[in-house]
């Protein structure tokens, strides 16, 4: 089953403008939830992360809302620039393991 | 320094062959992490250490095998391989068990099985 779910594919947004991905799980058990970036040929390289006891964490260009009661997570990019184009995954940390489960993506376009 | 060091990059095999995936991190973390991502998915966990001599199955374990004798090394088995097992493959280290600080990623191996 899949517990964590990215349902845009892909995300096109002008250089300047906020990217606004989202994120949806179903397992209630997530202490932390993470995001991570991927540009072709690279493995993944860590952006933000959130515990499930806050509702929001920022770093720079980077903000994480959560949204426990919808099961919702977001990541912000203000303002997104032509670097930010790469794929973007969303994570779901449930035990001391440090195991993730991840969705399967967001492809960020930021067009001059 | 070098973080997670991933070997080969690229590999073709032959159904029913073998092959050893190398992985090797020079940060000391306790936590090392194989997973594979499919085309249009995310990534799921192979196996997983939670230090050395201490192994167990993730998600997708079948027609794989790892070890880890040494804090540093993580490597990855392949035995008979078949094309379901066509995929990129991520090794990733980690210092906090709960994951909060995020994973070191690996730049990942490509396996193609004909």
């Amino acid at each position: 089953d899949q517990q964590v779910k990215q349902n845009s594919p892909s995300l096109s947004v002008q250089e300047g403008r906020i990217s606004i991905l989202n994120c949806d799980y179903t397992n209630s058990m997530f202490d932390y939830f993470l995001w991570y970036k991927k540009y072709p040929a690279e493995g993944p390289t860590f952006l933000i992360s959130i515990s499930s006891i806050k509702d929001k964490n920022e770093d720079g260009r980077f903000t994480v809302f959560l949204n426990k009661s919808a099961k919702h997570l977001s990541l912000h990019i203000v303002p997104s620039q032509p670097g930010d184009s790469a794929v973007y995954f969303c994570a779901g940390s449930t035990d001391s393991w440090g195991k993730l489960q991840f969705g399967a993506g967001t492809q960020v376009v930021v067009t001059p | 320094n070098a973080g997670v060091t991933q070997t080969p990059k690229f590999r073709i095999l032959k159904i029913g062959q073998s092959m050893t995936l190398q992985c090797t991190q020079d940060m000391n973390h306790n936590y090392m992490y194989w997973y594979r991502q499919d085309p249009g998915m995310g990534l799921k966990l192979i196996y997983y250490s939670v230090g050395a001599g201490i192994t167990d199955k993730g998600e997708v374990p079948n027609g794989y095998n790892v070890s880890r004798s040494t804090t540093e090394d993580f490597p990855l088995r392949l035995e008979l391989a078949a094309p379901s097992q066509t995929s990129v493959y991520f090794c990733a280290s980690s210092t906090h068990s709960t994951g909060e600080d995020g994973y070191t990623f690996g730049s990942g191996t490509r396996l193609t099985v004909v």
